[in-house]
C-alpha cells in the first residue's frame, strides 16, 4: 500500500493554464505539507495543514491555492502557470509530536512550456 | 528566521566512513533531522535528534550539539547505493511563536561513492 500518493507523476502544460495536483495519505497522520524542489534540489516549504486547518502559508504567489477536504487529502491548485513554476512538487505528511520524520510522496514533476 | 549550511558535495570510496556536517540558525529550535534522496526519488527520513549526543541506526549515525548549533550525519561502511543527496532539516517554531512548528531543509549534500 502506498503511504503518500500524488497524482499525476508528470505534468507538462503551457503557460497560463490552470492545473491541480492531488495528494492522499493513508497513514492516519494529522499534518500534511506541500514542498517545492527546484532544479538545484532546494526543498522549500509552501503550505502545511493540520487536521484540515492551514497552519503554514509561506511567501507563495496567491496563484497557488491548497485545499484540504479532509485530513487524509491535501490538493494543490495552480492558476495562470508561469515558466518559473517548473519544479518537482512533493506532498508529505507527519505524525504529531517530535521525533517523527516526514513521509514524502513520490513527487510531481511540473514542466511549464 | 531559519537557515542551514551543509557542504554541496562530498566524495568517498566504498567501505570508507564519511561525515556530512550541518550548521543551523533558528529561533525556537526543537530538533534536527536527516533525509536521503536518490536521483528521481522522494526524500526519505533517516534520523531525528532533539537532544545533544549521538543516535545510531545501523550504518548511519547522527549527532547534535545544540550549544554549537551543529550536527552531522555519519555514514559507515559506505556502499555504492549510498550515493545520493543528504539533507539536514531543522524543526523550529513558526514565527511569531504561534505554537506551531515548521521544518526547513538545507540545500543538500550530494554524496558520490566511488568503487
Amino acid at each position: 500500500d502506498t503511504a503518500v500518493s500524488q497524482t499525476p507523476k508528470y505534468l507538462v502544460t503551457q503557460m497560463g493554464n490552470d492545473k491541480s495536483i492531488k495528494c492522499e495519505q493513508n497513514l492516519g497522520h494529522d499534518t500534511m505539507y506541500w514542498y517545492k524542489q527546484d532544479s538545484k534540489k532546494f526543498l522549500k516549504i509552501m503550505f502545511s495543514y493540520n487536521n484540515k486547518e492551514l497552519i503554514i502559508n509561506e511567501t507563495v504567489p496567491n496563484r497557488f491555492s491548497p485545499k484540504s477536504p479532509d485530513k487524509a487529502h491535501l490538493n494543490l491548485h495552480i492558476n495562470s502557470l508561469e515558466l518559473g513554476d517548473s519544479a518537482v512538487y512533493f506532498c508529505a505528511s507527519s505524525k504529531p509530536g517530535q521525533g517523527y520524520g516526514y513521509t514524502f510522496g513520490s513527487g510531481t514533476r511540473l514542466t511549464v512550456v | 528566521g531559519q537557515s542551514l549550511e551543509q557542504p554541496s558535495e562530498v566524495t568517498a570510496v566504498e567501505g570508507a566512513i564519511v561525515q556530512i556536517n550541518c550548521t543551523y540558525q533558528t529561533s525556537g529550535f526543537y530538533g534536527l533531522s536527516w533525509y536521503q534522496q536518490h536521483d528521481g526519488g522522494a526524500p526519505t527520513f533517516l534520523s531525528y535528534n532533539a537532544l545533544d549526543g549521538l543516535e545510531e541506526t545501523g550504518r548511519f549515525s547522527s549527532f547534535l550539539s545544540r550549544s554549537d548549533s551543529y550536527g552531522y550525519l555519519l555514514l559507515q561502511e559506505l556502499q555504492m547505493k549510498d550515493s545520493a543527496s543528504y539533507f539536514c532539516a531543522v524543526r523550529g517554531l513558526i514565527p511569531p511563536n504561534t505554537g506551531g512548528f515548521k521544518t526547513i531543509f538545507g540545500a543538500g549534500t550530494r554524496l558520490f561513492v566511488k568503487a
